[in-house]
C-alpha cells in the first residue's frame, strides 16, 4: 500500500512559471526524499529532508516539510521544458533499514 | 563516481520461466534495495540487503527472492513468472545508515512476461 498521496496527480504550466507539488503521508518518518522520473526510466534523486528539518533548497528546488501535518511540498522555480517528468515523494519510515514508501507521483508538463 | 548499474536493461520472458536481475551499487554503498514499478500499483518495495543480510522485506510472494554478495552487488530472482510480474524493476543504493540516507537508483530493468 502507498504511504503517501501526491497532489495534484497532473500539473501543466507554462515555461518560466513555478510548479508546486504536494505530498502527504501517514506515519512517522526518518526522512522524506523527492525523485524525478522521465518516461519510465530510472529515478533521479532530487533532495532529502530529514524529519527535524523544515525547509531545504537545492538550485531551483525548494522543499518544505511539516511533520505536524504529515506533509511536504516541492517547489520548482522558473520551470524549463526539461523539467517535464513525473515527481515522486518517498518516505523512509524504518530506523535501521532502508525502505522507501512512495506516493503515486505528480505528472508535470512544462509547455514551451 | 560511477552510478548504480542494473543489468540487463530489458528482458522478455515466458510465463513459468525464472529470471535473475543484477544490480551493482555505488562504490562504498553497502545497502541495496529493490522496487517494482507498475502502472497499477506504482512503486513498491521488494526487499533490502545490507552487508549480505536481508534487513527488510516487502509484501511479495516467495517467488521473489534476492541476495547480496560480499562486494555489495545484489541479484534479484523471480521464479515461475506470471504475466503480472511484467514491470520496471529498480534497485537503489545507499550507505545504509540507520537513520536513512539518500537512495540512488539505477536505470531499471524492464521485464516483460509473455
Amino acid at each position: 500500500s502507498q504511504q503517501g498521496e501526491e497532489d495534484p496527480q497532473a500539473l501543466s504550466i507554462q515555461e518560466g512559471e513555478n510548479a508546486t507539488m504536494n505530498c502527504s503521508y501517514k506515519t512517522s518518518i526518518n526522512n522524506l526524499q523527492w525523485y524525478r522520473q522521465n518516461s519510465g526510466r530510472g529515478l533521479v534523486h532530487l533532495i532529502l529532508i530529514r524529519s527535524n528539518e523544515r525547509e531545504k533548497h537545492s538550485g531551483r528546488l525548494r522543499v518544505t516539510l511539516d511533520t505536524s501535518k504529515k506533509s511536504s511540498s516541492l517547489l520548482i522555480t522558473a520551470s524549463r521544458a526539461a523539467d517535464t517528468a513525473s515527481y515522486f515523494c518517498a518516505t523512509d519510515v524504518i530506523q535501521g533499514a532502508q525502505k522507501l514508501v512512495f506516493g503515486q507521483g505528480t505528472r508535470l508538463t512544462i509547455n514551451p | 563516481k560511477a552510478g548504480v548499474t542494473q543489468t540487463p536493461r530489458y528482458l522478455i520472458k515466458t510465463r513459468g520461466q525464472q529470471v535473475t536481475l543484477s544490480c551493482s551499487p555505488i562504490s562504498g554503498h553497502r545497502s541495496v534495495s529493490w522496487y517494482q514499478q507498475t502502472p497499477g500499483q506504482g512503486l513498491q518495495f521488494l526487499f533490502e540487503y545490507f552487508s549480505e543480510t536481508q534487513r527488510n522485506k516487502g509484501n511479495f510472494p516467495g517467488r521473489f527472492s534476492g541476495r547480496q554478495f560480499s562486494n555489495s552487488r545484489s541479484e534479484m530472482n523471480v521464479s515461475t513468472l506470471e504475466l503480472g510480474d511484467s514491470a520496471l524493476y529498480l534497485c537503489a543504493s545507499s550507505t545504509g545508515h540507520e537513520f536513512g540516507t539518500e537512495a540512488f537508483f539505477g536505470q531499471g530493468t524492464r521485464l516483460t512476461v509473455v
